[in-house]
């Protein structure tokens, strides 16, 4: 099993570009999040999905949309890119309450 | 709201040395409690959780946690540290609502002298 991938890993943009960071996971997970993580501030809560065609906002979520079309991918879109927005960004999914996160391997994005 | 705090920016221990890393939560409800690991560069690996039965859970690597629902607590202990130990932990809460998001405290850096 793959488990989450994001892609891409890196990525540098320009302020005022847009661009959507994928998330895929093969468990069958109902539950998907995206987080970003700052230096010394843990991990924010952006976007949450609680299956294929619902999605609720986290606690950041200005400046991003997603979507969940299928249980397997929930990407996020970033529009008008600020430098505010440069963090690394975790994609996340569980399938109840009882089990962890099982965490992609970040994207790190740098707008400039 | 739920909240997690670590009060630990950095810790530094000596190779096979005890560890303790603090992690303190509100929550009004009994918790789900984790701990999580992240090496440079790479993404979070469950090392424990809490969720009800006994209040002290043991972990992947050696670690152990206990939970103190009346210092509403949730420390993260090793006996002795390896060098590999070196890592960035997070503590995490999460009740079981609609959502089942989690709560992550801001980490705490753990540095390992040879």
């Amino acid at each position: 099993n793959a488990g989450v991938t994001q892609t891409p890993k890196f990525r540098i943009l320009k302020i005022g570009q847009s661009m959507t960071l994928q998330c895929t996971q093969d468990m069958n997970h109902n539950y998907m999040y995206w987080y970003r993580q700052d230096p010394g501030m843990g991990l924010k809560l952006i976007y949450y999905s609680v299956g294929a065609g619902i999605t609720d906002k986290g606690e950041v979520p200005n400046g991003y949309n997603v979507s969940r079309s299928t249980t397997e991918d929930f990407p996020l879109r970033l529009e008008l890119a600020a430098p505010s927005q440069t963090s690394v960004y975790f994609c996340a999914s569980r399938q109840g309450a009882a089990v962890g996160y099982t965490f992609g391997s970040g994207t790190r994005l740098t707008v400039v | 709201a739920q909240s997690v705090t670590q009060p630990d920016i950095h810790i530094t221990v000596s190779e096979g040395a005890s560890l303790e890393l603090r992690c303190n939560y509100s929550y009004g409800a009994t918790p789900y409690l984790f701990w999580y690991v992240q090496s440079p560069g790479q993404g979070l690996q469950l090392l424990l959780k809490y969720f009800s039965g006994d209040t002290l859970v043991q972990g992947i690597k050696g670690f152990e946690a206990e939970f103190k629902r009346s210092q509403s607590s949730f420390n993260l202990r090793k006996p002795s540290v390896h060098w590999s130990d070196a890592a960035e932990y997070f503590c995490a809460v999460g009740p079981n609502n609609a959502g089942n998001m989690l709560t992550f405290g801001g980490g705490t850096r753990l540095m390992v002298k040879p």
